[in-house]
This record gives C-alpha cells, sequence and structure tokens, in this order.
C-alpha cells in the first residue's frame, strides 16, 4: 500500500520569501511517480510539479522545484519568491507506475498562507 | 480547451435520499477518475474507468455509490441511499495516456461538486 505524509498543516509566510512543503512517502513499487497539487479555496485542483521515481534530476517547473531524496523517501516542494496568488491548500500525491490502475494517493495537504 | 466540466455544483439531500452527479472529460482522455475529498483531508480515489472499463474500483463503498461511463465519454456517480459522512467534495478527473502530452499522465481536475448530507 501506498502512504503520503505531509507533516505541516499549516504556514505562514511572508511574500518573496521562499518556502518548502515537506512531503515523504512509502512504497513497495520499484518504479512510481510524484505530484504536487495546488488547490485554492475556489475548490479546483491545479497540477504543479512531477518526478518520477528513476529521474536523476529535480524537476523543476518556473518558481517551483522538486527537492527529489529518494533513500529518504521524501519529494518537498520548493517555491522560490512566494507571492500572495500561492495562498492555497498545497497536496502530495503519488502515482503507481506500470500496470492500468494509476489513480493517486493524496496526503492530508499543508495550508500556506503568503503574507504582504 | 475546455477543462473538465461536472455538474451541479453544489447539492444538499436528507440522509436516505440519492444523488447523482455528472461529469464530461477532457476530449480525447480515455481515462477519468471520481476522487471523494472530506473536509480537511485529501482526495481519495473511489474509481477509476479506461474508456468505458472499470479499471480499479476497490475504494467504492459498492454497497451504495455505483458509477458508470457509458460510450467511454461522460460519467455519472451515484449515491443511494446517502448517508451523513457522505457529505463531501466529488471531484472528477481525467488524464492523456503517458505517451501523448507532457508524458507526464497528470490528471486534471474538475471543480468539483459539493454534496451536503442532512
Amino acid at each position: 500500500a501506498q502512504k503520503i505524509t505531509q507533516t505541516q498543516p499549516g504556514m505562514f509566510v511572508q511574500e518573496k520569501e521562499a518556502v518548502t512543503l515537506d512531503c515523504t512517502y512509502d512504497t513497495s513499487d520499484q518504479s512510481y511517480g510524484l505530484f504536487w497539487y495546488k488547490q485554492p479555496s475556489s475548490g479546483e485542483m491545479i497540477f504543479l510539479i512531477y518526478q518520477g521515481s528513476y529521474d536523476e534530476q529535480n524537476a523543476t517547473e518556473g518558481r517551483y522545484s522538486l527537492n527529489f531524496q529518494k533513500a529518504r523517501k521524501s519529494a518537498n516542494l520548493v517555491i522560490s519568491a512566494s507571492q500572495l496568488g500561492d495562498s492555497a491548500m498545497y497536496f502530495c500525491a503519488m502515482r503507481r507506475s506500470g500496470g492500468g490502475a494509476d489513480g493517486l494517493t493524496f496526503g492530508k495537504g499543508t495550508h500556506l498562507i503568503i503574507q504582504p | 480547451e475546455a477543462g473538465v466540466a461536472q455538474s451541479p455544483r453544489y447539492k444538499i439531500i436528507e440522509k436516505r435520499q440519492s444523488v447523482a452527479f455528472w461529469c464530461n472529460p477532457i476530449s480525447g482522455h480515455a481515462t477519468l477518475y471520481w476522487y471523494q475529498q472530506i473536509l480537511g483531508q485529501g482526495p481519495k480515489l473511489l474509481i477509476q474507468f479506461q474508456n468505458n472499463g472499470v479499471v480499479d474500483d476497490s475504494q467504492l463503498p459498492k454497497d451504495r455509490f455505483s458509477a458508470e461511463r457509458l460510450k467511454g465519454v461522460d460519467s455519472t456517480l451515484k449515491i443511494q441511499p446517502a448517508k451523513l459522512e457522505d457529505s463531501a467534495v466529488y471531484l472528477c478527473a481525467s488524464s492523456l495516456d503517458r505517451v501523448s502530452g507532457t508524458g507526464y499522465g497528470e490528471q486534471f481536475f474538475g471543480p468539483g461538486t459539493r454534496l451536503t448530507v442532512l
């Protein structure tokens, strides 16, 4: 079974500072994918970044980067130069790779609030 | 490109009543998922369809929940009879296969249906 743990229920960060959101995972699969999604108060889930278990380099997408430490089973999201619009819930999720069943297992999320 | 559409956006029902939710995925997306998100938690997968076939329904409470995806496009999720603990947001998502698009196979989510059971 897969499990995602996000230990920060909430975080307050000053605008323009960098922020790291923690995510650890547990799986017996050798091949898997890790995702981060943003959920604003409006409710939709927005895909941010993806890391494959065999990817040698950490993923980056604009202001988002993923600090992937496979041995520690962690996949922390780093947001550089935070903006007021980054205030939202952030979810880490894992997908099994291989086979047809590839639904996501989500963590409980981190509520990020950016302060001016 | 139009996103994943869901309706209704909000629904309030009494316990023991039935309710149905509708989802229209992004055009061309063969895979469709239904998730349940209880307040304060991450989404939990209920069922996954590939075209019109069920791939994974291991977490679907089959005594009261049912879902179908006729013709491999739109999908309907039904609850009958509803319980208080079914109060949640029901999210529909769709994805391309991993060879197409970005290769990530990321899931694109609809706005959700917020269900309140009284």
